[in-house]
Formats: C-alpha cells, sequence, structure tokens
C-alpha cells in the first residue's frame, strides 16, 4: 500500500489564488519532499522537510510538518497558470541499503488563467 | 545537457515479447532507481542500484532485470511481458545511496497489446 496520500485528488482554482495540498503518512519517517510532475513529464523535486522540521519555505511555496499527525501540507501561494502539474508527496525513510522514496497517488491541480 | 535521459520515450509491443528501456545520467550520482508508474499514477519504487551494486529491489517478478554496466547507466529488461506491464517507467539518480533528493529522467510509457 501507498505509504503517503494526497488530499485532495484533484483541485482547480482560478490564478492568483492559494492552492492548498495535503498528505498523511503511515509510518516514522526521516524526511518528506514534494515533487512536481508536469503532464508527461518526470518528477521535479520541490522542496524536503525534515522530521524535526515544522515549517519551510521556498519562494511560493510552504510546506507543513506534523510528525504526531503523520501528516503534511504544501501551499503554493499567488497560484499561475503554470503551477498547473500533479503534485507528489514522498516520504523517506533510511534502510541499511539506502535511502527509499514512497510516493502517495498525488494531487493534480489545474490553475485556470 | 540532459541530466537523466531514457530512452525510448514510447515503446509499444505484443505480450509475450522482450524489451528494454536504456537510463543514463550524467550528473556523476553514485545511485541510480528505477519506478514504475500506474494508470492511477501510483508510484512505487522497483530497484536501486549503487556503484552498480544492487542495493534495493522491492519484490519485482523474475522477468524484469536490471543491468548496470557502469554508475551512469541502469537499463531494464523484461522477459514475457504480461498486459499488467503497461505502465510507465521512471528512471531516477541520486548522488549517493543516502542522499535525499532524487533526479528523475522524463520516463518510458511502455504499452503491451
Amino acid at each position: 500500500s501507498q505509504q503517503g496520500e494526497e488530499d485532495p485528488q484533484a483541485l482547480s482554482i482560478q490564478e492568483g489564488e492559494n492552492a492548498t495540498m495535503n498528505c498523511s503518512y503511515k509510518t516514522s519517517i526521516n524526511n518528506l519532499q514534494w515533487y512536481r510532475q508536469n503532464s508527461g513529464r518526470g518528477l521535479v523535486h520541490l522542496i524536503l522537510i525534515r522530521s524535526n522540521e515544522r515549517e519551510k519555505h521556498s519562494g511560493r511555496l510552504r510546506v507543513t510538518l506534523d510528525t504526531s499527525k503523520k501528516s503534511s501540507s504544501l501551499l503554493i501561494t499567488a497560484s499561475r497558470a503554470a503551477d498547473t502539474a500533479s503534485y507528489f508527496c514522498a516520504t523517506v525513510s533510511w534502510y541499511n541499503a539506502g535511502n527509499m522514496l514512497t510516493f502517495g497517488g498525488g494531487t493534480r491541480l489545474m490553475v485556470k488563467p | 545537457d540532459t541530466a537523466v535521459s531514457q530512452t525510448p520515450k514510447y515503446l509499444v509491443t505484443q505480450m509475450g515479447n522482450d524489451k528494454s528501456i536504456k537510463c543514463e545520467q550524467n550528473l556523476g550520482h553514485d545511485t541510480m532507481y528505477w519506478y514504475k508508474q500506474d494508470s492511477k499514477k501510483f508510484l512505487k519504487i522497483m530497484f536501486s542500484y549503487n556503484n552498480k551494486e544492487l542495493i534495493i529491489n522491492e519484490t519485482v517478478p523474475n522477468r524484469f532485470s536490471p543491468k548496470s554496466p557502469d554508475k551512469a547507466h541502469l537499463n531494464l529488461h523484461i522477459n514475457s511481458l504480461e498486459l499488467g506491464d503497461s505502465a510507465v517507467y521512471f528512471c531516477a539518480s541520486s548522488q549517493q545511496r543516502y542522499t535525499d533528493t532524487q533526479y528523475f529522467g522524463p520516463g518510458t510509457r511502455l504499452t503491451v497489446l
């Protein structure tokens, strides 16, 4: 089963509005990452938040992490049409062999001009 | 100056055939990965190689055999293709096995008829 599950599965907003996506996970993690996937393309890393951090900012992105609730949220402020994409959270667990990213099913964001 | 490249981008084949997908990264990374993204957009790790050594194998059928001739290349060979193998396959790399951020290729869409 998927470690991370995003909510909502799809989100449609107007340009200029804020978009909030949530991610829940099941096991303990070392860090959590958010990736963006444009249609027909590979995933692009957006931001990483470590398990001992509660909030992180990068440009128009704000990520929060609540390890007690095993949840994270990604906020995109002042959205643009170019933000239209699928957004995935990925939890990172360290194993003896190496890191393993476990992805959720993604949130499909559409930003209407 | 593509960082992670995959060939081919599209692959359409008949059930029972054998096919290969190639991946190359020019980032100088030590660790490479194969992921499978199904029709519902769930992304799941299949294999990870570190300096040509297999370090993660996530219960993938024996019909899938990865090969890493050098640390810049990780190929995926699939024998006796089945309908359920239809998916988008992504290659990724990270600087080292315990590095958090992964860089993804553009994906190979495999369709088995």
